[in-house]
């Protein structure tokens, strides 16, 4: 059983362009979620969402930032226009269905490393 | 998530055991007591965890104290491989608790 599988492993842009990474969970997992730890910095939250739907996007950036995951294919997290701020490294990570959370845990994968030039 | 604390940074040898402790004085009865651990250039990964017994796994054990104020992550016998940023954190139960709330962490250095 394949863990979750990001890509790319780094994704070079210029300011202005824009930045899609992807996110596949593991085999199962319907719960997909994106943290952005930046230099020096922790995990962050960023958004919860299930198969065609955004449960919680409380910590996505209010502009250029968006995230889907469709009923087929992988969990994409999208960058407009990026600027040298969001050089980051960018989580994805994938649960099961579950009815009991606190007893659950999270599966991440290796990160996409995103530099801004 | 409720909120812990745990010192920024610990050192140990290569083949002792390690302790890493963490307090949560603000813990509710149904807060479960989680912890991952990040190893350089890598996404976290999931250590244990545990609700108000003692639970052991492959990697490590966790000891939770009867007041379920604090706990201590045991790792018996640290190898290089186990230098990594330790985090603990506590799940709510309800509410949003699907997201993990990650602090500062532990950086675990371990010596040759």
């Amino acid at each position: 059983n394949a863990g979750v599988m990001q890509n790319p492993r780094h994704l070079v842009r210029r300011r202005g362009q824009e930045a899609r990474l992807r996110c596949s969970p593991m085999k199962g997992h319907s719960h997909v979620y994106w943290y952005r730890q930046l230099p020096e910095e922790g995990l962050k939250f960023m958004v919860y969402l299930q198969k065609e739907n955004i449960i919680d996007e409380s910590g996505m950036p209010k502009e250029r930032f968006s995230a889907e995951f469709p009923k087929e294919g992988p969990s994409i997290l999208r960058i407009q226009q990026v600027v040298r701020g969001d050089s980051a490294a960018y989580f994805c990570a994938s649960s099961p269905p579950s009815s009991g959370w606190s007893n659950e845990k999270l599966f991440f994968g290796s990160g996409t490393q995103l530099s801004v030039l | 998530d409720a909120k812990t604390t745990q010192p920024n940074s610990m050192e140990s040898n290569e083949e002792e055991p390690v302790h890493l402790p963490c307090n949560h004085s603000t813990i509710s009865g149904t807060d479960y007591i989680h912890w991952y651990r990040q190893l350089p250039s890598q996404g976290p990964e999931y250590v244990i965890h545990g609700l108000t017994s003692n639970v052991n796994n492959r990697m490590a054990s966790l000891a939770i104290a009867e007041d379920r104020k604090s706990s201590t992550l045991i790792l018996h016998r640290a190898t290089l491989r186990d230098a990594a940023v330790y985090y603990c954190i506590l799940r709510e139960s309800g509410g949003s608790n699907y997201k993990l709330t990650f602090g500062k962490g532990t950086l675990l250095t371990v010596n040759p």
